[in-house]
This record gives C-alpha cells, structure tokens and sequence, in this order.
C-alpha cells in the first residue's frame, strides 16, 4: 500500500532548528515533494518543493537523499508563529497506476 | 498574488440535501482538485480536474461528484448529504506534480 509517514507531532523551543522528516517509499520516479504549512481554519500553504539533493529559500531547506525515499524539512530557528501542521505531498506509484499523497501531517508546536 | 476563493467558509445542511460548493482560481490553471480533511486522517483527494470538462477520481470519490464548466472554475456537488459528510472541504488548484494552491476551506456540517 502505497503511503507516505511523518511524525504525528513535534515539540520545540524558539530559536532552535526543527527537522520533520517524511518516508515515501514508493515515490513515483518523475514526482517533485512538496511540503505545506497550515494554521487552523485556513487551507494548507506552500513552504518548499525539490526533487532531489537539497533546496532552500527563504523559509526553509529541504533534503532529499539520493533513493528519495524520504525527505526532511528543515525549519531554521523556528519562532512562535511557524506553530502549525506540516504535511509533505508525492506523487507515487502503486499497483493502480500513480495517485498523489499527502502525509497525514506533523503539528509542530513552538514554545517560548 | 495567486488566488483560491471558496463560495462558503461554513456551510450546514441537513441530511439528503443536494449540497453545491464551489471554488474559483485566477491562475489559469489546468488542473484543480478537491480533497476532504479529518482529523486523524489528514487531507483526502475526491476528485479532480486537468481540463474543462474532464475529471478523474482521487481516493474518496464514493457520494461526491464534480463538474468543470469552466477553467476557473470546478463544483463539488454532494448529491444527498449524509452526517459522514460532515467535514472540511478544501479547493486547490496548480500542477499535477508541483505546486497546488489551496483555497481558505469549507467547513461543512450535516445533521
């Protein structure tokens, strides 16, 4: 059954570095990962995307392996307000042909 | 700045009602998708669209259907609402294997 894993939540204090890692093993071979954000009562939001090695923006960075079959965002000195549910997407192959995948999602809470 | 609008961010029906949302982009996107989120288990892909008038199934397709009458814009039509409907509706549009823009959500509730 093809699915994707991530840590169901994550604890943190402000100013530390926060990786969420999520598993795909069945990632389709031409299929970028994408992660989002989302608050309560809004509609998840784009962080990154990459399809391998490694990609940063302003945001955020994320890392991809060589078999990416996983992939970890990296949340640089996280503050109060990047508390929220992190989801990555792929796109992956299973024994009916390609569907795409959310992770069921990782609530990050920051503290003070 | 690229932009998702859903016609209700809440919504209560009552069981067997025909229940319309809808949702339009301004990103001239071909494709456009519309998912349910649970608590529990995350955001769920009931149909989506990669052209005007054409749709696919995603994964909970069973008591949804869709229609694409225009690029901008694609209906999630509940044909009898049941209580198990009950849920948050979200619209999104963008490419395939990159990245989708999601609109603010629906918030139905069937009693």
């Amino acid at each position: 059954l093809a699915k994707t894993t991530q840590p169901i939540s994550m604890d943190s204090y402000e100013g530390q570095e926060v990786n969420i890692t999520c598993s795909h093993n069945n990632i389709a071979t031409n299929d970028y990962i994408t992660w989002y954000q989302q608050f309560p009562s809004q509609g998840p939001r784009f962080i990154i995307q990459g399809y391998k090695t490694k990609v940063t923006n302003e945001v955020a960075s994320l890392f991809i392996p060589a078999d990416r079959k996983s992939s970890t965002l990296s949340l640089p000195r996280v503050s109060l307000s990047d508390t929220a549910v992190y989801y990555c997407l792929v796109g992956v192959r299973d024994n009916q042909g390609g569907k795409l995948i959310f992770g069921q999602g990782t609530e990050l809470s920051v503290k003070p | 700045d690229v932009k998702v609008t859903q016609s209700s961010r809440y919504l209560v029906k009552r069981t067997g009602e025909k229940v319309f949302l809808e949702c339009v982009q301004d990103m001239d996107h071909e494709n456009m998708f519309w998912y349910r989120q649970d608590p529990g288990l995350g955001l769920r892909l009931i149909y989506f669209s990669y052209d005007v008038k054409m749709k696919e199934k995603g994964d909970i397709p069973e008591g949804y259907s869709v229609s694409r009458e225009k690029k901008e814009r694609f209906s999630l039509i509940l044909e009898s609402a049941s209580t198990n409907q009950t849920s948050m509706y979200l619209c999104a549009s963008g490419a395939w294997r990159e990245t989708q823009y999601f609109g603010p959500g629906t918030r139905l509730l069937v009693l």
